[in-house]
C-alpha cells in the first residue's frame, strides 16, 4: 500500500467549476506539499502544509492532521489550470531530513 | 533567475553507455535530491544530500552514484546505463521549508 493516496487519478471539469483533489497519508509527517505539473513541464511547490489552512490566489489547500488527509480547492477553474496535481509528504525523522514521498498525482483538465 | 538548473534538458544514450546529469542550485539550500518519474509510478528518490559533503541513498539507487561536489552542485551518474534507467530525472533542493525542482531531464536508453 503506496504511502500517499490520491483521487481521483483523473479528473475533467468545465470552466468555471469548484474543484477538489484529495491526499490521505498513513505515515506521521512534519508537512505535505501540493506540487502542479504541466505536461512536459517542471514541477512548481504550490502549498506547504503543517496544519490548518493556505489560499493563494484561486487555490486553497487544508490539512487535517488528526485524520492524516489533505484537500486541494481551486475555485473558478480555467483551462490553464490543466496540469498533474502531485501531493508529497515530507517525514518527521528529523533532523536535516526533508525527503519527500509522492502519490501518483492527479491529472486535471479543464474544457472552456 | 535564482532556482534549480538542470542539464541537459534531453538525452538519448546506448545501453552500457555511461553519463552524468548535472544539477546546480544558487539558493544556498542545505539539501538536495535527485528523483525519477515514470509513468504511473509517481516520483521516486534516488539520491539525496542532507549537507554539504554527505549524500545517502533513497528508494531506488541501484545503477546510480552521485557526488555533492559542493554546496551548490549536486550531480547524477549512470556508469553503464540500461533501458530500466529511461525517465524524466528531476533534481530538488530545500532550505527545510518549501521545495524548488529543476525542469528536468528527459533520458531514454535504447
Amino acid at each position: 500500500k503506496n504511502e500517499v493516496e490520491q483521487s481521483p487519478q483523473n479528473l475533467t471539469a468545465q470552466e468555471g467549476e469548484f474543484i477538489t483533489i484529495n491526499c490521505s497519508y498513513s505515515v506521521g509527517i512534519s508537512a505535505l506539499h501540493w506540487l502542479q505539473q504541466h505536461p512536459g513541464g517542471g514541477i512548481v511547490s504550490l502549498f506547504m502544509l503543517s496544519s490548518g489552512k493556505k489560499k493563494h490566489g484561486r487555490l486553497i489547500a487544508t490539512i487535517n492532521i488528526q485524520e492524516k488527509h489533505s484537500s486541494l480547492h481551486i475555485t473558478a477553474s480555467h483551462p490553464r489550470d490543466s496540469a498533474v496535481y502531485i501531493c508529497a509528504v515530507s517525514g518527521n525523522s528529523g533532523g536535516s531530513n526533508y525527503k519527500l514521498t509522492f502519490g501518483k498525482g492527479t491529472l486535471l483538465t479543464v474544457n472552456p | 533567475n535564482a532556482g534549480v538548473t538542470q542539464t541537459p534538458k534531453f538525452q538519448v544514450l546506448k545501453t552500457g553507455q555511461s553519463m552524468t546529469l548535472q544539477c546546480a542550485q544558487d539558493m544556498n539550500h542545505n539539501s538536495m535530491y535527485w528523483y525519477r518519474q515514470d509513468p504511473g509510478m509517481g516520483l521516486r528518490l534516488i539520491y539525496y544530500s542532507a549537507s554539504e559533503g554527505t549524500t545517502d541513498k533513497g528508494e531506488v539507487p541501484n545503477g546510480y552514484n552521485v557526488s555533492r561536489l559542493n554546496k551548490r552542485e549536486f550531480s547524477l551518474r549512470l556508469e553503464s546505463a540500461a533501458p530500466s534507467q529511461t525517465s524524466v530525472y528531476f533534481c530538488a533542493s530545500t532550505p527545510g521549508y518549501g521545495y524548488t525542482f529543476g525542469s528536468g531531464t528527459r533520458l531514454t536508453v535504447v
